[in-house]
């Protein structure tokens, strides 16, 4: 039982490259979240899903981007990294209403 | 707005000692609260959640948290602490039906002393 893959682990960027940060779910969950989890400041949502093909923003969504085109997969985009971005970035998924998140084991992400 | 404060970023009790992890949330509509615990390079892993039924909520591993509304804090305790516990452990609070968008404490780290 897989639950939420991450892929990579980890990663190490220069400034101004671009990257996708993987995130797969076997569970056929509908809803969908990237975090990004930075010291003394717990997750912060960046962006969040409901279903295919639906996206929104979370509260530090300025310079990623995401899609999702299956119910399994939602990817992340960094289109040109800079070293604020440096963090561990989380994935998670859920069912219907209150059902709690199940997270992924984080992508350990730092920009050069 | 949502928001979440948990009280001390660490704590450190004997074994076998109570533990208290204090959270404090803001929230001008119905929330849901939720415990998560984070060992070192890991995900997040529920422990226990709070959505509208019973104010006092058991979760995994003998921890438990009591949602009081009138003092708006959804505070974590567990009678006997072992040093297993050790751990970062975070708060999160979302809208009602919306776990999908939480908001989360900036956690609190366990030690536990032999």
């Amino acid at each position: 039982n897989a639950g939420v893959t991450q892929t990579p682990k980890f990663q190490v960027l220069k400034t101004g490259q671009s990257m996708t940060l993987q995130c797969a779910q076997d569970m056929n969950h509908e809803y969908m979240s990237w975090y990004r989890q930075d010291p003394g400041m717990g997750l912060r949502l960046i962006h969040y899903s409901v279903g295919a093909g639906i996206t929104d923003q979370g509260e530090v969504p300025n310079g990623y981007n995401v899609s999702r085109s299956t119910t399994e997969d939602f990817p992340l985009r960094l289109l040109s990294a800079a070293p604020s971005q440096t963090s561990v970035y989380f994935c998670a998924s859920s069912g219907p209403g209150g059902e709690p998140q199940h997270f992924g084991d984080g992508t350990r992400l730092s920009i050069l | 707005a949502q928001s979440v404060t948990q009280l001390g970023s660490h704590v450190s009790v004997s074994e076998g000692a109570l533990v208290l992890l204090r959270c404090n949330y803001s929230s001008s509509v119905p929330p849901y609260l939720f415990w998560y615990v984070q060992y070192p390079n890991q995900g997040l892993q529920l422990l226990l959640k709070y959505t509208s039924a019973a104010t006092l909520v058991k979760g995994i591993n003998g921890f438990e948290a009591e949602f009081k509304k009138s003092e708006t804090s959804f505070h974590l305790t567990k009678p006997s602490a072992h040093m297993s516990d050790a751990a970062e452990y975070f708060c999160a609070v979302s809208p009602m039906d919306s776990s999908y968008k939480l908001i989360f404490g900036s956690g609190t780290r366990l030690l536990v002393r032999p």
